[in-house]
């Protein structure tokens, strides 16, 4: 099993322009998360889907937008890119939506220009 | 927002028992403590959860106190592979996943 995947690994776009990062998951999942990391900072909830169908917004969603596709794909929108949103974005999936383990993917690393 | 407070950074000898604590004073009662592991240019890796009193895998314990406002990561006898940063999770007693607030974690070096 490939677990969760993500797409792409890396990515350069200039200010304004917009992207969507990719992400799915093999292990029939409900849940699935956008998590954003900065230096010093953590991981940061960005958005995420309780189930299919829904979606929620998490501690940092200003400038993006989400879209759950199905129960294997969540896929996260920049529309309006800004040096601001330079990180490295992690989606991962879990079984269920409270104390449950999440698996996450290997990562995109993000940088606006 | 539930916060978790950790030491940014601790060392270690190899061989050595590591324990980190996280401190989550606004924890709920039906929440769960979990500790991930991070590798550089990794995704986050569950290492262990628990509720309370002390819990134990192949790869670490976690103690938690009665109050259950701490606990502590203990892994045993650590080598160089276990450098890595290591976040403390835990919620705020509201509902959903955006409760799911990872700390800034705790750099460990493990040192020859």
């Amino acid at each position: 099993n490939a677990g969760v995947t993500q797409t792409p690994k890396f990515q350069v776009l200039k200010t304004g322009q917009s992207m969507t990062l990719q992400c799915a998951q093999d292990m029939n999942h409900n849940s699935m998360y956008w998590y954003r990391q900065d230096p010093g900072m953590g991981l940061r909830l960005i958005y995420y889907s309780a189930s299919e169908g829904t979606t929620d917004k998490g501690e940092v969603p200003n400038g993006y937008n989400v879209s759950r596709l199905n129960k294997r794909e969540f896929s996260l929108r920049l529309e309006s890119a800004a040096p601001s949103q330079t990180s490295v974005y992690f989606c991962a999936s879990s079984a269920g939506t409270r104390n449950e383990k999440l698996f996450f993917g290997s990562g995109t690393q993000l940088s606006v220009l | 927002l539930a916060k978790t407070t950790q030491p940014i950074s601790m060392d270690s000898y190899e061989g050595q028992e590591v324990n980190i604590t996280c401190s989550h004073n606004n924890i709920a009662t039906n929440d769960y403590i979990t500790w991930y592991q991070q590798f550089p240019s990794q995704g986050p890796r569950f290492i262990i959860q628990g509720y309370k009193t002390k819990v134990t895998n192949e790869v670490a314990s976690l103690f938690i106190p009665a109050d259950r406002k701490s606990s502590t990561l203990s892994l045993p006898r650590v080598s160089l592979s276990d450098t890595a940063v290591y976040y403390c999770l835990v919620g705020d007693g509201s509902t959903g996943a955006n409760n799911l607030f990872f700390g800034t974690g705790t750099r460990l070096t493990v040192i020859p």
